[in-house]
Parts: C-alpha cells; structure tokens; sequence
C-alpha cells in the first residue's frame, strides 16, 4: 500500500524554537506539498515542491521554510516557532500526471506554547 | 482555478444515497473536478475526480452538468462511516495544485 508519512502525530514545542516536521513518500512521487489545517478555515497550502531542491510558495507561506534534497523527502521547517502557528500539518504527494491526485498523510498536530 | 460553492453540512440516513452538490460556474475547459473526504483527525483522502463525463468507482459516482458548471458526488449506499467532510475541488490542467475550501459536513444518521 502507498504511503506518506510524517513523523510525528503530535508535537509540542516552546514559542522561539526551530521546529522541523518531517514528511517521507515511498511512491517516487514528482509532487510534495505542505498544508495547514484550522477550525473554520480549510486547508491552505504553504509550499510544494515539484523536483528535488524545487520549492515554489503556496498561499500562506510566512514563517515557513522547505527543504526538499532528496525525493522521497519533504521538511517543513518553522524558523523561530510562533503560538499562531498551533495547527494541523498535513504532508501530501502526487505524480506528475497527477491521475488520482493527492495521497495525504495522517498528519501533524502541532502546539506552540 | 475556478471556485466552488459547497452547503456547509449535509445529513443523510444510512443506507440511502447521499447525494452531495458543488457548484463551479467559473470552471474553464481544461480543469478538472476532484473530490476528496476528510474523516476526523485524520488527512485527506481521493474518492474521484472528471473532466466531462460522469465517472464511477468502487466508492462513488460522480455526476457533471452538460455545461461543466456543477457536479454531484453520489455514495449509493451510505454507511456510518462515510461521516465526514467532502471537499469539491476544481483543478487546472497545468497545475499541480489543489486548492481546499472548506466543504461539506455529511452526517450519516442511524
């Protein structure tokens, strides 16, 4: 069965700390992307990457930086993590001819405090 | 990509057919039509996307009008389980991004 996972189901961290959230494919996916999820608000996209050490800036993609140096990986990286930025992180991935779209991954639940 | 317009929440009896509408009166030629459900606490999940015409699976049927303008997912035989947000989304052929609104609330009652 194809997978995405990120590695942690629930993090706390402290406001100022560098937080990385880690996200891993086994499907030699083209396409990583970076969500957030809030009560009332959706998901809205951070950042994607299309190829290895590609990145390109989604909607929302303020307080957040992404590393992408190998395929099959995709970091999302908080600089200096911030209490507005307690959220749920979701982590997907997608071909190229994107046939059925996006596999998620279970998510990141994510509190700063 | 285009916008679509999704009821805040749905509910539907088990068993019967849940029959759940977006609209997507922008939608340009090439985009397509996705849907995806979101159970609690867990990611996204793929359930079917068109282009123009009708579509099923082994988990649903996906109804497009004649002008592209509207679909309608369709579960034929709702379970407790399907409890859960639907997203329509509405994707451009040259993008590699899905854009979610905030969907559609289905509660399946016994």
């Amino acid at each position: 069965d194809v997978k995405v996972t990120q590695s942690s189901r629930y993090l706390v961290k402290r406001t100022g700390e560098k937080v990385f959230l880690e996200c891993v494919q086994d499907m030699d996916h083209e396409n990583m992307f970076w969500y957030r999820q809030d009560p009332g608000l959706g998901l809205r996209l951070i950042y994607f990457s299309y190829d290895v050490k590609m990145k390109e800036k989604g909607d929302i993609p303020e307080g957040y930086s992404v590393s992408r140096e190998k395929k099959e990986r995709f970091s999302l990286i908080l600089e200096s993590a911030s209490t507005n930025q307690t959220s749920m992180y979701l982590c997907a991935s997608a071909p190229t001819n994107f046939n059925y779209g996006y596999t998620f991954g279970s998510g990141t639940r994510l509190t700063v405090v | 990509d285009a916008k679509t317009t999704q009821p805040t929440s749905m509910d539907c009896a088990e068993g019967r057919a849940a029959n759940l509408p977006c609209n997507h009166s922008t939608i340009s030629g090439n985009e397509y039509v996705y849907w995806y459900r979101q159970i609690h606490s867990q990611g996204p999940q793929y359930i079917i996307h068109g282009l123009k015409n009708n579509e099923t699976n082994e988990m649903a049927s996906l109804i497009i009008t004649e002008d592209r303008k509207s679909s309608t997912l369709i579960l034929p035989h709702a379970t407790l389980r399907d409890t859960a947000v639907y997203y329509c989304i509405v994707r451009g052929g040259a993008t590699n991004k899905l854009i979610f609104g905030t969907g559609t609330l289905l509660a399946v009652q016994p």
